[in-house]
């Protein structure tokens, strides 16, 4: 299994963009990168996915280099309803026993 | 559609009880996993349930089990609680898992166990 690794905690200001990078070295070939949200005592929320190169959503865009050893987040113009805490998640669906760590906390400030 | 529903959303135990939690999947899902959180070790994958049979374990002692009924809904049971069983204990569910991507999981609101 894919470990992962992402920085424990991150703070930035409202209104300005923010990039939450994972690191998964030993990513395997079906692997995909799936990243969640979580607000306190609220179950995690599905954010965006992808397998390689670039990913956009409504909510944020996901950035894959071609070694697809990491992964980075990217959060345009933040608000308060941003801080939460981030998850990155590496695995397919037949082998995914689904590892989110402790993610990393964002907190926005005014 | 409903989201996934778990209860109930509070449980205050003692050491060496049991406990047996509930979780209704989104209508159509068929894949049920469980997780543990507490502060220390953050969300932990306990176990997932396809089609009433376990698919995938995570690491953790046999006092925590679980089953899925024909109709998807699932039930998480501890054993003999010990004091570090207290956490959040959320469940979610997907569409089925089969494909290549994972499937989005869709959480509940979690129950709180508290074991004294």
């Amino acid at each position: 299994l894919a470990k992962t690794t992402q920085p424990i905690s991150m703070d930035s200001y409202e209104g300005q963009e923010v990039n939450i990078t994972c690191s998964h070295n030993n990513i395997a070939t079906n692997d995909y990168i799936t990243w969640y949200q979580q607000f306190p005592s609220q179950g995690p929320r599905f954010i965006i996915q992808g397998y390689k190169t670039k990913v956009t959503n409504e909510v944020a865009s996901l950035f894959i280099p071609a070694d697809r050893k990491s992964s980075t987040l990217s959060l345009p113009r933040v608000s308060l309803s941003d801080t939460a805490v981030y998850y990155c998640l590496v695995g397919s669906a037949r082998s995914y026993i689904p590892t989110f760590g402790r993610g990393t906390s964002l907190i926005v400030h005014p | 559609k409903a989201g996934v529903t778990q209860t109930p959303r509070y449980l205050i135990k003692t050491r060496g009880q049991q406990v047996t939690l509930s979780c209704s999947p989104i209508s159509g899902h068929r894949s049920v996993s469980w997780y543990q959180q507490t502060p220390g070790q953050g969300l932990q994958f306990l176990f997932e349930y396809f089609s009433e049979t376990q698919r995938n374990k995570g690491n953790f002692p046999g006092r925590f089990s679980g089953r899925q009924f024909s109709n998807s809904r699932s039930e998480m049971n501890v054993s003999t609680l010990e004091l570090g069983d207290s956490a959040l204990y959320l469940c979610a569910s997907s569409l089925s898992g089969i494909g290549g991507a994972p499937d989005t999981q869709y959480f509940g609101p979690g129950t709180r166990l508290t074991v004294l």
